[in-house]
């Protein structure tokens, strides 16, 4: 079965600073996996996503993650984190033989100006 | 382009009452996603609708229904509502397929008291 398990459920980055989210990933099968932010009382923005093509996926607001098979994982990261960036991110795995997906609990960013 | 959109907003309802939520997709978007979004517990999966069926069902107990219409709209129904279901419930719609990320409503706050 797929999972996704984002470690830290709160990080927080200086304003400039760079932001490293993890997720790692478990899955029997090649798998899609995507990261979402959500914003305080919005629902969630799709950021980007891993469909097996490049391994380094560029996203939306200068975000990127990389997948790493051997490492399991899917990392989101960004150079310099700015204030609009406060927000939850979620990294989702979609499910094998269905379009529904998976997210982790997700991990709350902070900026600290 | 119209987003997704939910209805309403926010919802009361007393412990035993049915609740209703409604979602309408992207157009051109068949398949629609329900989640369900309490506090602490991150996103949990309820249901997928697909060009008017139920394709996959998350674990949640028989009292979470929904259904589909020919336009791709969708309801989301709880019956018997009970104090845990207060959370934020969310609508996605995507064209289907895996490798498309899903559009996220805005949700509809479920209060149970």
């Amino acid at each position: 079965a797929q999972s996704v398990t984002q470690l830290g459920s709160h990080v927080s980055v200086s304003e400039g600073a760079l932001v490293l989210l993890r997720c790692n990933y478990s899955s029997s099968v090649p798998p899609y996996l995507f990261w979402y932010v959500q914003y305080p009382n919005q629902g969630l923005q799709l950021l980007l996503k891993y469909t097996s093509a490049a391994t380094l996926v560029k996203g939306i607001n200068g975000f990127e993650a990389e997948f790493k098979k051997s490492e399991t994982s899917f990392h989101l990261t960004k150079p310099s984190a700015h204030m609009s960036d406060a927000a939850e991110y979620f990294c989702a795995v979609r499910q094998t033989g269905a379009n529904n997906l998976f997210f982790g609990t997700g991990t709350r960013l902070t900026v600290i100006p | 382009e119209a987003g997704v959109t939910q209805s309403p907003t926010h919802l009361i309802k007393t412990r035993g009452q049915q609740a209703t939520l409604r979602c309408s997709p992207i157009s051109g978007h068949t398949s629609v996603y329900w989640y369900q979004q309490a506090l602490g517990l991150g996103l949990q999966f309820l249901l997928w609708y697909d060009e008017g069926e139920e394709r996959n069902r998350g674990n949640f107990p028989p009292r979470f229904s929904g259904r589909q219409f020919p336009n791709y709209s969708s309801e989301l129904n709880v019956n018997a509502l009970e104090l845990e279901d207060s959370a934020l419930y969310l609508c996605a719609s995507s064209p289907g397929g895996p490798n498309y990320g899903y559009t996220f409503g805005s949700g509809t706050r479920l209060t149970v008291v």
